[in-house]
């Protein structure tokens, strides 16, 4: 079975700094791998997406993603963070064969600081 | 760009009460789940369901919980006997595809068992 940690729990940063969330999985072939965030009182919205091809993956709000199969990592990242992307992210992993249901991994709080 | 919409946004039940959880999905997709997040935890998987039927379900979707699809457009979630661990953020989502097909979520519906 697949799993997805988020080693933390919180992060602040400073707006205009880069953001780097971290994501590990475990799951034993290619997973699908992807980028949620929840902004209080709102739903998942999806950030972007790994099924395959290029590592390098760019999602909405300036987001990009790369995929490192050698550190079952998935490490979201921003050069420029705005007071907007003050939220929550979560990080989840699929099956690329067969079905399972996707797994969150618990998710990172994101303080953007002045 | 479409999207899923929950109803309510909020729900006050007391503990032994009966409640629904109100979806409609986007109307081209074929895939529904829903997921439930616990405050301060992870979003957890809950149930999928295709061509009328359940797809796979998770250990804390017991006989307490069914859902349906009752016309084209709904798709419920119903808890029979709610508990106050039945406390949580309840999201539905939709996908066009079993696999590699991101899910969309809706905005949730906040469930309060006192």
């Amino acid at each position: 079975a697949q799993s997805v940690t988020q080693p933390d729990i919180h992060i602040t940063v400073s707006e205009g700094a880069s953001l780097e969330l971290r994501c590990n999985y475990s799951y034993g072939a290619t997973p699908y791998l992807f980028w949620y965030v929840q902004s209080p009182g709102q739903g998942l919205q999806l950030l972007l997406k790994y099924f395959s091809g290029d590592t390098l993956v760019q999602g909405i709000k300036g987001f990009e993603a790369e995929f490192k199969r050698s550190q079952s990592s998935f490490n979201l990242r921003k050069p420029s963070v705005h007071w907007s992307d003050a939220a929550e992210y979560f990080c989840a992993v699929g099956a690329n064969s067969g079905y399972t249901p996707l797994v969150f991994g618990k998710g990172t709080r994101l303080s953007v600081i002045a | 760009e479409p999207e899923v919409t929950q109803t309510p946004s909020h729900q006050v039940t007391q503990m032994g009460q009966e409640v629904i959880l109100r979806c409609v999905p986007i109307s081209n997709h074929l895939y529904f789940y829903w997921y439930r997040q616990i405050l301060g935890q992870k979003v957890e998987f809950l149930v999928s369901f295709y061509n009328n039927e359940i797809s796979e379900k998770s250990e804390i979707f017991d006989d307490q919980f069914s859902v349906e699809r009752p016309d084209g457009s709904n798709f419920t979630l119903k808890i029979r006997s709610t508990k106050l661990e039945d406390s949580a953020m309840y999201f539905c989502a939709s996908s066009a595809e079993r696999t590699n097909s991101p899910l969309h979520f809706g905005n949730g519906t906040r469930l309060t068992v006192t």
